[in-house]
């Protein structure tokens, strides 16, 4: 079984600040990872994912993660915030296959809300 | 990209009744339906995985007979919450799955029992 932990519940940061979003796995077989972000009473969209090669993966909205396997961490990252990155932050992670899509489910971590204060 | 849409976005039923939710694949075959709940301000928590034309099989502590999930077709499948009860009101999310697709989320379910 997989597990997502992200260590931080809350993260305010001042605009055109950078942040970072903590992300850590456990999992005994290879893994793919996602990060998800959710506004108000909507679904999740995808930011970014990773599922094999470059350890450094950039999504959308100017957002990229670093997949480390020896520290087990996936964590989020954005050089300078806006106010319209305000929303929840998901971690999740799935064991691989050969596709990149999967009948296997996903883990979600707690989430992150991160606040970008003018 | 891949779409999935998920109607309805809000619902209000009386205490007692069942309510539908329909969560459609628009471009893409989803082998694999999955259903969230969300809790307020907390994560999603997996409900059931279906697949098409199988029975879904539900997470522990999740009761079948109170959450039917139908996956009759790869485009369309179906969360029916029988004889719905306040404490049924939640956020309801699905995700479809499918090769070299990944996993995309339909756009929620408020549902409000009163």
């Amino acid at each position: 079984a997989q597990s997502v932990t992200q260590l931080d519940s809350q993260v305010p940061v001042f605009e055109e600040a950078p942040v970072e979003l903590r992300c850590n796995y456990s999992s005994s077989v290879s893994v793919y990872l996602f990060w998800y972000v959710q506004y108000p009473n909507q679904g999740l969209q995808l930011l970014l994912k990773y599922l094999s090669g470059s350890t450094l993966v950039k999504g959308i909205n100017g957002f990229e993660a670093e997949f480390n396997k020896s520290q087990t961490s996936f964590h989020l990252r954005k050089p300078s915030v806006h106010i319209s990155d305000t929303a929840e932050y998901f971690c999740a992670v799935t064991r691989s296959v050969n596709s990149g899509g999967s009948n296997y489910k996903l883990t979600f971590g707690k989430g992150t809300l991160l606040t970008v204060n003018p | 990209g891949a779409v999935v849409s998920q109607h309805p976005s809000r619902v209000i039923c009386k205490s007692g009744t069942s309510v539908k939710i329909e969560c459609r694949s628009l471009d893409f075959q989803a082998t694999t339906m999955f259903w969230y709940r969300q809790f307020p301000k907390q994560s999603l928590m997996l409900m059931a995985t279906s697949n098409e034309g199988s029975k879904a099989t539900y997470e522990q502590g999740v009761e079948k007979d109170k959450f039917l999930i139908n996956h009759a077709s790869l485009t369309l499948s179906t969360l029916t919450v029988t004889s719905a009860h306040p404490e049924d009101s939640s956020f309801y999310i699905c995700s479809a799955s499918a090769l070299l697709r990944g996993y995309t989320f339909g756009s929620g379910t408020r549902l409000t029992v009163v």
